[in-house]
């Protein structure tokens, strides 16, 4: 697998290896955590979410990890395939429904 | 897909004229939301609603205004449109309640301001 940096535009990996996408949120208050891949001309999709009571939730070939002291998100996924070529978004709230807070993005590249 | 049609897909228009985005829903879902999508600002949220007749401002509010008489529209006006306002306009729609619950998002209009 490999690690970016945080707030990286681009991440490029080779078809079959594991992609880590890193997100860092801005509020301490924020209780609930979503990823979105966003493939072109689509909306964002629902991928996987997690609560502040949690730290890792796994999915179908997903998985969020939450750490809270360094205010740090990522999405982790196995066996990257061409299908997971998008652009994904982490995003927060902080309880309630009154909107999200989405980050810039990062764009997930898949090399044959 | 969620059941959420956004119309029109595509709009061009003229500074200064009033537009007006629609969002219908089959989900019978409490909350809608409307967010913009710029390069470099991700997606921003408008307003929303959290209810018939109940909304509220987002981030991005100025030069906005929305309605929801019934459950299932969510309407986005632009009273007089302006060139900064040329984005993609996503709804989206939530359960919501006391446990949070994910939004799900339609397929957006571009709207281009000339």
């Amino acid at each position: 697998g490999e690690s970016v940096g945080l707030h990286l535009p681009t991440l490029s990996v080779q078809e079959g290896d594991n992609s880590i996408i890193n997100c860092a949120y801005s509020n301490s208050a924020s209780d609930y955590f979503i990823w979105y891949k966003q493939e072109s001309g689509k909306g964002p999709q629902f991928i996987i979410d997690i609560r502040s009571n949690m730290d890792k939730r796994q999915g179908q070939r997903v998985t969020v990890l939450l750490n809270k002291t360094v205010k740090h998100l990522s999405l982790q996924i196995a066996a990257t395939q061409p299908g997971d070529s998008a652009v994904y978004f982490c995003a927060e709230n902080i309880g309630g429904a009154d909107g999200l807070t989405f980050g810039k993005g990062t764009h997930l590249i898949i090399q044959p | 897909d969620a059941g959420i049609t956004q119309s029109p897909r595509h709009k061009v228009t003229e500074t200064g004229t009033p537009v007006t985005l629609r969002c219908h829903q089959t989900e019978n879902h409490r909350y809608m939301y409307w967010y913009r999508q710029d390069p470099g600002h991700g997606l921003r949220l408008i307003h929303y609603s959290y209810g018939v007749k109940d909304t509220d401002k987002g981030e991005v509010s100025d030069g906005y205004s929305v309605s929801r008489s019934k459950t299932e529209d969510f309407l986005l006006t632009l009273e007089s449109a302006t060139s900064s306002q040329t984005s993609v306009y996503f709804c989206a729609i939530s359960r919501g309640g006391a446990d949070n619950q994910p939004q799900h998002f339609g397929d957006g209009t571009r709207l281009s301001i000339l």
